[in-house]
């Protein structure tokens, strides 16, 4: 059974700093997504990787295949940054999602 | 703007109601899905069509129909839900069923009393 665990469940930051949301996956994937989900229920797609890493602003996605875990970092935070983090799996037509991370940087 | 509308933003219905979730994209996507979010449960995958066809059904209740009337509009019929329904749903689409990058739109809020 492919399973998706993502930690913490929780993070609480102050504005500035450097954060790391992490995400576990038990089975091999072609692809692995990145959504930030605001208040009020809208889903962007961040990233989607099946390899190295990849940047976009502030946020970089890593990903590394032998250890079946990827990272999501935000340089600089800010409170505009204050949402939920979810990563997902695509392998073999199936699209598992974790249970994500509220994030929430302080002024 | 995401590029994938949903209406209604909000829907309440009585358990003996039928209504419909209307799901509309201009993109230019081949691959359309219906999510369904509970409180603090992940995101589930309810229906997918690509290219117009249904190529995924995990195992829904009957009392949600999906409907795929061409490549740019997605419903989802509702009729006899229970209180455990209520959820956000959410619409979504890609280029590519799972290998690329996922629009979602603002959901439909649905409370079943």
């Amino acid at each position: 059974k492919n399973e998706v665990e993502q930690s913490p469940q929780n993070l609480t930051a102050q504005e500035g700093e450097f954060i790391t949301i992490n995400c576990s996956y038990s089975v091999g994937i072609s692809a692995l997504h990145w959504l930030q989900q605001h208040p009020g229920g809208g889903i962007v797609s961040l990233f989607m990787l099946s390899s190295g890493k990849k940047k976009h602003g502030r946020l970089i996605a890593t990903i590394n295949i032998q250890e079946k875990h990827s990272s999501l970092h935000i340089t600089a935070s800010h409170p505009r940054d204050s949402a939920v983090y979810i990563c997902a799996d695509y392998n073999t037509d199936k699209l598992i999602f974790g249970t994500g991370t509220r994030l929430q940087v302080f002024p | 703007e995401t590029g994938v509308t949903q209406t209604p933003r909000h829907l309440v219905m009585g358990m003996t109601n039928k209504k419909s979730l209307k799901c509309e994209q201009h993109l230019g996507h081949n691959a359309m899905y219906w999510y369904k979010q509970s409180a603090k449960k992940p995101l589930e995958l309810m229906f997918v069509y690509s290219l117009e066809e249904r190529v995924e059904n995990n195992s829904v209740p009957s009392r949600f129909s999906p409907e795929c009337p061409n490549s740019s509009h997605l419903f989802l019929h509702l009729h006899t839900l229970q209180p455990e329904d209520s959820a956000l749903y959410l619409c979504a689409s890609s280029q590519v069923f799972g290998l690329s990058p996922l629009h979602f739109g603002n959901g439909t809020r649905l409370t079943v009393t």
